[in-house]
């Protein structure tokens, strides 16, 4: 059965602290994704990867970054968090192969969230 | 770029109803299309996923259409149970996207009561 694991179901910081969200995949997916979701406005993408070592901008990445150094793993770091950072985030995995093309079967496989509340 | 728009915003029926939920998008030049659920406070389940080429999929008492050309796609449940209570997103996957990203639209919130 195929599982995408969060490091934390809740998380609750401080202002200014540096926040580390991991999530691990054991599925050998190419891809992965980082998403936050808010009430009202949906699932927004922050980064996403599609090798080792390879990371690409999505809609919202200020004041994220990521770091993928093996490909089972895509962590989501917080340099400085914020109070608007408080979000549902999200972590998707998925296969590369014909996952570009029109005959594509894949799809994004999630985890289960990670509910982190910044004051 | 991509836009995808779930109506309504919530719906709330009493069980055994038949109901539809919408999507529609913007970019008619897509891969395909998914449909996912999401219970509180959890991470999504994809549902059924319907290629570009195909009008249709079902799964048990779940059946997804799509119309490519007016950008539209619907989730039709039978015979609603509680247990279908949930959110459910739709997604796409446009010919433009970057490496399998998906566009999601903001939800359905469907409470089904007894």
């Amino acid at each position: 059965d195929v599982k995408v694991t969060q490091s934390s179901r809740y998380l609750v910081k401080r202002t200014g602290e540096k926040v580390f969200l991991e999530c691990v995949q054991d599925m050998d997916h190419e891809n992965m994704f980082w998403y936050r979701q808010d009430p009202g406005l949906g699932l927004r993408l922050i980064y996403f990867s599609y090798d080792v070592k390879m990371k690409e901008k999505g809609d919202i990445p200020e004041g994220y970054s990521v770091s993928r150094e093996k490909k089972e793993r895509f962590s989501l770091i917080l340099e400085s968090a914020s109070t608007n950072q408080t979000s549902m985030y999200l972590c998707a995995s998925s296969r590369r192969g014909l996952g570009s093309g029109p005959l594509s079967t894949d799809t994004q496989y999630f985890g289960p969230g990670t509910r982190l509340t910044v004051l | 770029k991509q836009e995808v728009t779930q109506i309504p915003a919530a719906l709330s029926v009493p069980e055994g109803e038949n109901l539809v939920l919408n999507c529609s998008f913007t970019d008619s030049a897509i891969y395909n299309l998914q449909w996912f659920r999401q219970d509180p406070g959890k991470g999504l389940t994809s549902l059924l996923l319907i290629q570009s080429s195909q009008r249709e999929q079902t799964s048990g008492r779940l059946n997804a259409s799509l119309d490519k050309s007016s950008g539209r796609s619907t989730l039709y449940i039978a015979a609603s149970q509680p247990g279908d209570s949930a959110t459910y997103l739709c997604a796409v996957k446009g010919r433009g996207s970057t490496l399998g990203r998906l566009y999601f639209g903001r939800g359905t919130q469907l409470t089904v009561w007894p």
